[in-house]
């Protein structure tokens, strides 16, 4: 069975502090492993994927496959970035619909 | 369209009433997905479309709960014989093939009363 774990709730950090949001999954084959972000009052939206292997707004995160993790990362944390994020998986076992964490809310505090 | 869109986008309804909400996904996407998005229980999968294939319905709660999608377009959820547990944010998203990320629509916010 595949699941999508993130451990926290509720993630507080200030403004230029470096944040790491966690996200661990279980999955026997090869996963496509993606975070979405949602802002207050907007929709749900796609922030990476980690075939992509990019960096967006400065987050950045790596999946590895030996720790089964894949946790987002941004050295210098903006008040923007204050939000919702799922992080979620994809593979043949579910038919390739994602499969989503419960979610991080992060805020960032000046 | 330039985005997913879906309708209603608030719908109140007595317990026990049939409701149906809707999705246009992005044209030309193939891959139709229907979420629900409940308070402290993150994004339940409902069902997925993908092109003409028959749907992934495993997500779907109950038999209440059923979906098509037309055309291999506009689709449409319908949930019969309304619960409380059903309020919740009900969201489409479409994507141009699996494993692609999706565009999420605004959503659907159902409160049954």
């Amino acid at each position: 069975a595949q699941r999508v774990t993130q451990p926290e709730k509720l993630l507080s950090v200030f403004k230029g502090a470096p944040v790491e949001l966690k996200c661990n999954y279980s999955y026997s084959g090869s996963p496509e492993l993606f975070w979405y972000v949602q802002y207050s009052r907007q929709r749900l939206q796609l922030l990476l994927r980690h075939i992509s292997r990019e960096s967006i707004k400065g987050f950045t995160a790596d999946l590895n496959k030996g720790e089964t993790s894949f946790h987002l990362k941004k050295p210098f944390a903006q008040e923007e970035d204050s939000a919702m994020y799922y992080c979620a998986l994809s593979g043949r076992d579910s038919g390739y619909a994602l499969n989503f964490g419960k979610g991080t809310s992060l805020l960032v505090t000046p | 369209g330039a985005g997913v869109s879906q309708s209603p986008s608030n719908k109140v309804t007595e317990k026990g009433k049939d409701v149906e909400l809707r999705c246009d996904p992005i044209s030309g996407h193939t891959a139709l997905y229907w979420y629900r998005q409940s308070l402290g229980q993150g994004l339940e999968f409902l069902i997925y479309f993908q092109g003409n294939s028959a749907p992934d319905k495993s997500g779907l709660p109950s038999d209440r709960f059923s979906a098509e999608r037309t055309g291999g377009s506009v689709s449409t959820l319908t949930i019969q014989r309304t619960q409380q547990e059903d309020s919740a944010v009900y969201l489409c998203a479409s994507s141009p093939a699996r494993n692609y990320g999706y565009t999420f629509g605004s959503g659907t916010r159902l409160t049954v009363v």
